[in-house]
């Protein structure tokens, strides 16, 4: 079975700054996904930015990049000039890689992000 | 393009009653995965549906049960409530090819559901 941890139950960043969300995660597979969810205040969740483990170069989406340290198990997100926007629950998810399978999302616990003025 | 479409919003029931949940993947969607989200934890897996047949089923007792229709529609079924199923109940839907390599989620706005 797999885990994922999010130690970081809150953090706050002020508009344009930088902030890192930290995860690490279990398991015995090889070949997986990890993935950086946000779920704003009562709308719903949203992909920000995924990585396959295959691949070594760390995943960037516009300000939104990850350190994947996959020795380590750790699945970091780093937000650039942090927006309003951005406050939002931010979860760190984890998918076995596999056909025939079930595209199972294993969810951390979530950090609550606030980005304020 | 609608996305997943969830209903209803809210709902309230009392213990030991029965609640149909539904939901509508994005069209050309031929998958649905079902996750309940206690308040202040992550969400966890229930269901995975792709084509009328479950492909997948977390860690919940047989008072959940859940099917998918020939339009991909699927509905959640909870027997017997009990407190601690008051949570958001959010659907997700995928494409889900026969070659799977990744097939992205893309998540309803889920429904409230409030056991008294």
């Amino acid at each position: 079975a797999q885990t994922v941890t999010q130690s970081q139950p809150e953090m706050s960043v002020q508009e344009a700054e930088t902030v890192t969300l930290s995860c690490t995660y279990d398991t015995s597979e090889n070949n997986y996904y990890l993935f950086w969810y946000k779920q704003p205040p009562s709308r719903q969740m949203i992909l920000v930015i995924r990585q396959e483990a295959y691949k070594q170069q760390n995943a960037t989406e516009n300000r939104f990049s990850v350190n994947f340290q996959k020795a380590a198990k750790s699945f970091s997100l780093k937000i650039s000039d942090s927006q309003l926007g951005d406050t939002a629950m931010y979860f760190c998810a984890f998918m076995k890689h596999g056909t025939g399978t079930a595209s199972k999302l294993t969810f951390g616990t979530g950090t609550r992000l606030q980005v304020t003025l | 393009d609608a996305g997943v479409t969830q209903s209803p919003t809210h709902l309230i029931k009392t213990r030991g009653q029965q609640v149909t949940l539904r939901c509508s993947p994005i069209s050309g969607h031929k998958s649905v995965s079902w996750y309940q989200q206690v308040l202040g934890q992550g969400p966890q897996f229930i269901f995975q549906y792709y084509e009328k047949e479950e492909r997948g089923r977390g860690n919940f007792p047989d008072r959940f049960s859940a099917r998918q229709f020939p339009n991909y529609s699927s509905e959640l079924n909870v027997n017997a409530l009990l407190l601690g199923d008051s949570a958001l109940y959010l659907c997700a839907s995928s494409w889900e090819g026969l070659r799977r390599s990744y097939n992205e989620q893309f998540f309803g706005p889920g429904t409230r559901l409030t056991v008294l």
